[in-house]
């Protein structure tokens, strides 16, 4: 177990609808990152979150957003679903910035029909 | 998108023999570089990592390796086991927090 939290582990939904995804790192970490994994693919850097204020970015889509709380979880929103972003979403934690592992978690995997 | 480029996308290995995976990194500033082995359905799960300032780590069963003249990380992994059937990442991070993933090598292993 990483200490990371994701919720829900399973979400299928409707093209065109918004959903949100849950992610809890570990206590004390201030770092979150999330990333989506699709089929047998690497994992594409999103968004990083830290103590509260956007860190860094990539390749992002403008449907898509994040936040991170002042507890520190985060959450990843995801609009106007399209059938090509099913996939698996991962959250990891991390301590602190450069040079130390992220930890991640289980993931979500989204289905959009 | 951003990703750092790996040799092989898949290795079969004869159970007990060493496995040694391979990873091309883009950015020549990346000053940290982590190792991570995915089993199916499940997340990421830190290996072992190393800094730029070291050229050798190694942990329990595990060896990294890395070359910065040219840019090369490998990931050596002694005497494998059928547990160790995964996918492994290779990840670097170029500086303003970014953790920055490989397409990752699927290891197989053969009894």
């Amino acid at each position: 177990d990483s200490g990371v939290t994701q919720t829900p582990k399973h979400l299928i939904t409707a093209t065109g609808q918004r959903v949100t995804l849950r992610c809890s790192p570990r206590s004390g970490d201030l770092s979150v990152y999330w990333y989506q994994q699709s089929l047998d693919q690497g994992l594409q850097f999103l968004i990083q979150y830290y103590n509260g204020e956007e860190r860094a970015k990539g390749n992002i889509l403008e449907r898509f957003s994040a936040q991170q709380f002042p507890d520190l979880h985060s959450e990843l929103n995801l609009s106007s679903l399209e059938l090509g972003d099913s996939a698996l979403y991962f959250c990891a934690s991390r301590a602190g910035g450069d040079g130390t592992e992220a930890f991640f978690g289980q993931g979500t995997r989204l289905t959009v029909v | 998108g951003e990703s750092v480029g790996l040799h092989l996308p898949t290795l079969s290995v004869q159970e007990g023999d060493n496995s040694i995976i391979n990873c091309a990194y883009s950015n020549s500033a990346s000053d940290y570089f982590i190792w991570y082995k995915q089993e199916s359905g499940k997340g990421p799960q830190f290996i072992i990592d190393i800094r730029s300032n070291m050229d050798k780590r190694q942990g329990q069963r595990v060896t990294v390796l890395l070359n910065k003249t040219v840019k090369h990380l490998s990931l050596q992994i002694a005497a494998t086991q059928p547990g160790d059937s995964a996918v492994y990442f290779c990840a670097e991070n170029p500086g303003a927090s970014k953790i920055i993933f490989g397409s990752g090598t699927r290891l197989s292993i053969r009894p």
